[in-house]
């Protein structure tokens, strides 16, 4: 079945610092891949998103690519904020066979701590 | 544009009781999923369900149900509840279009039982 690996954590970085959260997948097909964030008490929030090889992803300083050869999306940001300071999730959405159907697959997440 | 809303927020039950958690997902959405999130598993796939109509199921047991209606909105009951399912029980919606749609999560609903 669909799976993601992404490195556990915790990660702390001092602010300013950059930041690399790595995230493999195994997938049938020909999936899209997701970063999702989860501030303490809320839900997720979509990061970014690539939805075929080669896509970039990006928003608010944070990138990630889609490498369908070596099946990775790792998370990128040049410089950390305390803001940043979440559980950061991948994720990955591949189409079930049969139909349209809609499900994701997430990695157990990394908890990122930015400190001033 | 209304975000997902996700009632109650917070949840306290004995073991053996039954829970029931809404959804309301975002207007023009057709397809809700509910995904269970614990510390030790981290977050699960329960079940979706599209147009009033179950697309796909995760490995839980039959005591986790849910249901969908006509305006989208969605629930999921569980019944017997077991200590084991204290969690964070989130809902997301999406179009339900296949490939790179992304979905919007709700605030979630946390569940204690004790």
């Amino acid at each position: 079945g669909d799976s993601v690996t992404q490195m556990e954590g915790p990660v702390t970085l001092s602010e300013e610092a950059f930041l690399t959260i790595n995230c493999t997948y195994t997938a049938t097909g020909y999936p899209s891949l997701f970063w999702y964030v989860q501030y303490p008490g809320e839900g997720l929030q979509l990061l970014l998103k690539a939805t075929k090889a080669d896509d970039k992803g990006s928003n608010k300083g944070f990138e990630a690519t889609y490498r369908k050869e070596t099946t990775s999306f790792h998370l990128e940001k040049g410089s950390v904020q305390v803001s940043d300071s979440a559980v950061y999730f991948c994720a990955l959405n591949a189409p079930l066979s049969g139909g349209s159907n809609y499900k994701l697959t997430f990695g157990k997440g990394t908890l990122l701590t930015v400190n001033p | 544009k209304a975000g997902v809303t996700q009632t109650p927020r917070y949840l306290i039950k004995t073991r053996g009781q039954q829970v029931t958690l809404s959804c309301s997902p975002i207007s023009g959405h057709r397809s809700v999923s509910w995904y269970q999130q614990t510390p030790g598993q981290g977050l699960q796939f329960l079940f979706e369900y599209f147009s009033e109509t179950q697309r796909n199921k995760g490995n839980f047991p039959g005591r986790f149900s849910g249901r969908q209606f006509s305006n989208s909105r969605s629930e999921m009951n569980v019944s017997t509840l077991e200590l084991g399912d204290s969690a964070l029980y989130l809902c997301a919606s999406s179009s339900g279009v296949v490939g790179g749609t992304e979905a919007f999560f709700g605030q979630g609903t946390r569940l204690t039982v004790v």
